[in-house]
């Protein structure tokens, strides 16, 4: 079957650097998202990794590792307003969004 | 670019009645539109795929006859809530992808669905 894993609950202080990680195993990859929800709202976009590396924009980076099947989400200078939910989501061969649960992330100052 | 808006963004109705949610990609072409369903505090349940000019592909336990989607159009799908009861309010979302089968989805701002 398809899974994706990540944290259900990570909590951080604010101006710290907080790592997210996924771990996946689906049939096929054609890249892995990261999304950011806040509470009451819709996803929005923040990588796409489809290489090995890292990828890195502003505060925000991510990871991946094709051959582990792992990736992570690293934010860094945390702020109150990162608190959300970020989600995982991995590309499969059928060009399916898989998703993972997400992980809430608690900022406190 | 890649807007994707979702009209209306709340509504509330008895049970029994129907409910259209309509979703547009605003400045581009959607060739794919996806419908998710997310109750309180729980992760996105993705309830369908619909390509333009053909008919949607449903998700495992999600009832085709209840939940009606229509993707007329590369800028427009909509979904019916038909004959809507109190366990069918949840916060509705669509997202959309281009042209390129690997693109990430944008998505709407999305619906929450009261019923009363």
């Amino acid at each position: 079957g398809q899974n994706i894993d990540q944290p259900t609950e990570m909590t951080a202080t604010e101006g710290a650097i907080v790592q997210i990680n996924c771990t996946y195993q689906t049939s096929g990859f054609n890249g892995l998202f990261w999304y950011q929800q806040h509470a009451g709202e819709a996803p929005t976009f923040l990588s796409y990794n489809v290489l090995d590396g890292l990828e890195e924009k502003g505060r925000f980076s991510s990871f991946l590792s094709r051959s582990k099947g792992y990736s992570y989400l690293l934010l860094k200078e945390l702020q109150m307003k990162d608190s959300a939910s970020y989600l995982c989501a991995v590309t499969d061969s059928n060009y399916q969004l898989i998703w993972g649960a997400g992980t809430k992330l608690i900022i406190k100052p | 670019g890649a807007v994707v808006s979702q009209h209306p963004s709340w509504v509330i109705c008895k049970s029994g009645t129907s409910v259209k949610i309509e979703c547009r990609s605003l400045d581009f072409q959607a060739t794919t539109m996806f419908w998710y369903r997310q109750f309180p505090k729980q992760s996105l349940m993705l309830m369908a795929t619909s390509n333009e000019g053909s008919k949607a592909t449903y998700e495992q336990g999600v009832e085709k006859d209840k939940f009606l989607i229509n993707h007329a159009s590369l800028t427009l799908s909509t979904l019916t809530v038909t004959s809507a009861h109190p366990e069918d309010s949840s916060f509705y979302i669509c997202s959309a992808r281009g042209l390129r089968e690997v693109g990430e989805q944008f998505f709407g701002p999305g619906t929450r669905l009261t019923v009363l």
